[in-house]
């Protein structure tokens, strides 16, 4: 079974500069989540949703950071503009269903903001 | 009080030590717990579910203690394949949103 997609691996950016990423969860995964994880901390939940709809999104920066996932599929994060304390790994995880069942991460993306 | 407390570490132990972690969560609502390993640069994975009435898993122990908002993971015969930083992950009250703690890292020696 294939595991989460993320791309790209890395980014390096300009401050101000926009930014996306890209995650393809498990096949048949219903939820798709998205975390932001600052070097020497844990996670931090940034988004998730449940298909197409969103089901938390209290933890994101909406006034930079959307996120969307129109066919209840793939998702993308997207940054704009991006400041210094962006540096981060945006990890997605999936899970076949919400409520307790296990979150399978991806690679995560590497974003330096410069 | 921060929602999840570890101790960073890090830990330095000799192949074939027993180490133990601790957690500390501050929701008493919180419903689900587990441990996650992450490796260096890589990304989390589920170590294991914490029950209540606590669980073994091969080399690892996890205990709950509801009472005292208190988890803790227990490694025996140490290899040094679980060189590795172990985060505490309680669920948030009410929801099965995951509260990561900031991790504890182990480094096994030869």
């Amino acid at each position: 079974e294939a595991g989460v997609a993320q791309s790209p691996r890395y980014k390096i950016i300009e401050k101000r500069q926009s930014v996306a990423f890209w995650c393809n969860p498990i096949s048949g995964h219903a939820t798709l989540y998205w975390y932001q994880q600052i070097l020497g901390q844990g996670p931090k939940l940034l988004i998730q949703f449940q298909n197409n709809g969103v089901v938390d999104d209290s933890q994101l920066p909406k006034d930079r950071f959307s996120a969307e996932r129109l066919k209840g599929v793939d998702s993308t994060l997207k940054i704009q503009p991006a400041k210094l304390e962006d540096s981060a790994v945006y990890l997605c995880a999936s899970s076949h269903w919400t409520g307790g069942y296990e979150q399978y991460f991806g690679p995560g993306t590497r974003l330096t903001v410069t | 009080r921060k929602e999840v407390e570890q101790d960073p570490g890090p830990f330095n132990v000799p192949e074939g030590a027993t180490v133990a972690f601790n957690c500390t969560y501050s929701n008493s609502a919180s419903q689900s717990f587990f441990w996650y390993r992450q490796d260096c640069r890589k990304e989390p994975k589920l170590l294991m579910s914490v029950y209540s009435s606590g669980n073994e898993d091969g080399r690892f122990t996890a205990q709950l203690n509801r009472a005292s908002q208190y988890i803790s993971l227990l490694i025996r015969d140490s290899k040094l394949s679980d060189s590795a930083t172990y985060l505490c992950v309680p669920t948030q009250g009410g929801s099965e949103k995951l509260v990561f703690g900031k991790g504890t890292k182990l480094t096994v020696n030869p």
